[in-house]
C-alpha cells in the first residue's frame, strides 16, 4: 500500500519558524511536492524535491531524504496569511498522492 | 502562465440528475489532467487520470460508470457525475500537467457540488 504521514495541526506565532514533517511509504517515487491550500480554495504549488537536500524559495524551504523516506517544509518569518493547510504529495510518475494535510494556525 | 479554469465554480442539483464539470488549461497544452475529490477538512483524493484521446484511468474504488471523464482536446477535460446522490456532494478539483513536464501540476479553482 501507500501512505503519507504528516501532523494534523500546528500552531505558531507571527515571525516564528515552523517545520512540517512528512514521512511516506509508496510504491514508485519520483519526488515530493508541497502544496498550500486556503479554506475553500485550490491547492497552490510551493516546492518540489526530486533529489536529496534542501530547496529554498523565499521564506519557504523544503528538504528531502530519500533514504529515510522523509521530507519537511520549513516556513520562516511566519505571517498571518500563512494560516492554511499544507499538503505533502508523492509524485508517482506524474500522478500525485496527497498526505492528509497539516492545518497551520498563525497567531499574532 | 499555467492557468487552469473550472466551470462551474458552484452547482446545486437534485438527486438523480447528472452534472458536468469542465476543466480547461488556458495557456498551455495538457496531455494529462487529473480529477480529485475533497471532502471538508480532508485530503485530496485522486479519482482518475484523464489522457487526451484515450480512456481515463480510474483509481481503485472509483466507479467509472458514475464519474464519466472525457478528454476531448489538449486543453479540455470534463467530469460528469451521473445520477448524483447527496453523498456525491464534495469539492471537485482538476489539475493539468504541462506537456513534457513531470513534476508540476497546476490546479483549477475547484467546483463545489451540492446534491439535494
Amino acid at each position: 500500500g501507500q501512505s503519507l504521514e504528516q501532523p494534523s495541526e500546528v500552531t505558531a506565532v507571527e515571525g516564528a519558524i515552523v517545520q512540517i514533517n512528512c514521512t511516506y511509504q509508496t510504491s514508485g517515487f519520483y519526488g515530493l511536492s508541497w502544496y498550500q491550500q486556503h479554506d475553500g480554495g485550490a491547492p497552490t504549488f510551493l516546492s518540489y524535491n526530486a533529489l536529496d537536500g534542501l530547496e529554498e524559495t523565499g521564506r519557504f524551504s523544503s528538504f528531502l531524504s530519500r533514504s529515510d523516506s522523509y521530507g519537511y517544509l520549513l516556513l520562516q518569518e511566519l505571517q498571518m496569511k500563512d494560516s492554511a493547510s499544507y499538503f505533502c504529495a508523492v509524485n508517482q510518475g506524474g500522478k500525485l498522492i496527497f498526505g492528509q494535510g497539516t492545518e497551520l494556525s498563525v497567531k499574532p | 502562465g499555467a492557468v487552469v479554469s473550472q466551470h462551474p465554480s458552484r452547482v446545486i442539483c437534485k438527486s438523480g440528475t447528472s452534472v458536468k464539470i469542465e476543466c480547461r488549461s488556458l495557456d498551455f497544452q495538457a496531455t494529462t489532467m487529473f480529477w480529485y475529490r475533497q471532502f471538508p477538512k480532508q485530503s485530496l483524493m485522486l479519482m482518475a487520470t484523464s489522457n487526451e484521446g484515450s480512456k481515463a484511468t480510474y483509481e481503485q474504488g472509483v466507479e467509472k460508470d458514475k464519474f464519466l471523464i472525457n478528454h476531448a482536446s489538449l486543453t479540455l477535460s470534463t467530469l460528469t457525475v451521473t445520477s448524483a446522490h447527496p453523498e456525491d456532494s464534495s469539492f471537485y478539483i482538476c489539475s493539468a500537467r504541462r506537456q513534457g513536464m513531470v513534476d508540476e501540476q497546476y490546479f483549477g479553482p475547484g467546483t463545489r457540488l451540492t446534491v439535494t
